[in-house]
């Protein structure tokens, strides 16, 4: 089982609409949890963090984060076609201080 | 430095061959993390230091993988006899502390490509 699973897609949402991006992760030790965008040929940011269950939310931009689930997720709200790009989940490890990285999620949203 | 920076930016080389990776992270920076990332894939973890010191080597792929932080700056990692299957992108990205709720911020990439 990896560490943190993604859905690759593509997952493609007209504009206007609401992307769903999912991730489970394995080690219940994880406190921290991210999402970073990745446009293509250009390295990862930081787009949104959270830490306790519930959800956070940033813009058009809600991160929700469920532990005894073991699951997180990111909900991109009246989505752009500059939204397109690949969506990587991220899961700190407090046991091993490692930040594991899902495979991603590749968004297209079109006009 | 602004940014964390990476040399170079492109690296072709023939199978069998060495190659050496730089990263300058973030002045004040006191953790560093190395990743790779093949063509279409996710970022797959090699090694981080906090410090010099690489608490976790776990994810070197190979005894022909090395890395090693001095000043606690500038990293290198290394590729001795390199493969075909060497051939990715190597992100660099530092962090403050490492703390587990940091931002990590990352370099541009170097893109190897083993011939």
């Amino acid at each position: 089982q990896k560490e943190v699973e993604q859905n690759s897609g593509p997952l493609s949402v007209p504009e206007g609409a609401i992307a769903s991006l999912n991730c489970t992760y394995s080690d219940r030790g994880s406190q921290s949890f991210f999402w970073y965008r990745q446009y293509s040929g250009k390295s990862p940011e930081l787009i949104m963090s959270i830490y306790s269950n519930g959800d956070k939310e940033d813009g058009r931009f809600t991160a929700q984060l469920n532990k005894a689930s073991q699951y997180v997720s990111l909900l991109i709200r009246d989505s752009q076609p500059s939204d397109s790009a690949t969506y990587l989940c991220a899961v700190h490890s407090s046991n091993t201080g490692k930040l594991i990285f899902g495979q991603g999620t590749t968004l297209q949203v079109k006009p | 430095g602004a940014g964390v920076s990476q040399s170079p930016s492109n690296k072709v080389t023939e199978k069998g061959k060495d190659v050496e990776l730089r990263c300058d992270p973030i002045s004040g920076h006191t953790a560093l993390y190395w990743y790779r990332q093949r063509l279409g894939q996710g970022l797959e973890f090699l090694i981080y230091f906090q410090g010099n010191s690489a608490p976790d080597k776990s994810g070197l792929p190979s005894d022909r993988f090395s890395a090693e932080r001095t000043g606690e700056s500038v990293s290198t990692l290394t590729i001795q006899r390199t493969q075909q299957e060497d051939s990715a992108v190597y992100l660099c990205a530092s962090s403050l502390v490492g703390g587990p709720g940091e931002k990590l911020f990352f370099g541009s990439g170097t893109q190897l490509s083993v011939l």
